[in-house]
């Protein structure tokens, strides 16, 4: 079984700019999750989809963050304008179900640097 | 709020040394919680996962236990190897609300050969 696919690995912009990352989940995955993890920290969620609808975004700063998963299977997320402390390791993963037995897979994500 | 902490930080021992890792949360109502290990620069692999009904799940050379009430679980590595060294991260799932996980921060180990 295919994991869990993003690109770019890599990325370092100025602050002020744009950048997007894209998630293929595993197929057949319904809910897709995003992550944000600073270094040293454990990851933090940032937006859950439920198929093409989004589940939970409380944590989503939605002034330069914004994500969509169009058609329910690959997904984007963008930051717009982009700041010094959004330097982070940006992980998707995907899950079969919205069920608590349902095992999340992870990415290998993509490292966000901000000059 | 759940919180997660893990205890320590970071940690070295040398090849062959059993070694606890230590997690705590605040908030009981969970309906699971999650060991990973993280590489650098990859991703998030889990390794053993404990229902909220369990004490304790065991693969291999690790083994995870889990008091509830007191919210806490250790990561219990026997006979530690080199290939052993990477971050330990655990997570929590609540027992109510969207199928999200809470993590802690991580314990960096290293064996050292």
């Amino acid at each position: 079984e295919a994991g869990v696919a993003q690109s770019p690995r890599y990325k370092i912009i100025e602050k002020r700019q744009s950048v997007a990352f894209w998630c293929n989940p595993i197929s057949g995955h319904a809910t897709l999750y995003w992550y944000q993890q600073i270094l040293g920290q454990g990851p933090k969620l940032l937006i859950q989809f439920q198929n093409n609808g989004v589940v939970d975004d409380s944590q989503l700063p939605k002034d330069r963050f914004s994500a969509e998963r169009l058609k329910g299977v690959d997904s984007t997320l963008k930051i717009q304008p982009a700041k010094l402390e959004d330097s982070a390791v940006y992980l998707c993963a995907s899950s079969f179900s919205w069920s608590g037995d349902s095992p999340l897979h992870f990415g290998n994500g993509t490292r966000l640097t901000v000059t | 709020k759940q919180e997660v902490t893990q205890i320590p930080a970071a940690l070295s021992v040398p090849e062959g040394e059993n070694l606890v890792l230590n997690c705590s949360f605040t908030d009981s109502a969970i309906y699971n919680l999650q060991w990973f290990r993280q590489d650098p620069g990859k991703g998030l692999t889990s390794l053993l996962l404990i229902q909220s009904s369990q004490r304790e799940q065991t693969s291999g050379r690790l083994n995870a236990s889990l008091d509830k009430s007191s919210g806490r679980s250790t990561l219990y590595i026997a006979a530690s190897q080199p290939g052993d060294s990477a971050t330990y991260l655990c997570a929590v799932r609540p027992s109510t609300g969207a199928n999200n996980l809470f993590f802690g921060t991580g314990t960096r180990l290293t064996v050292i050969p």
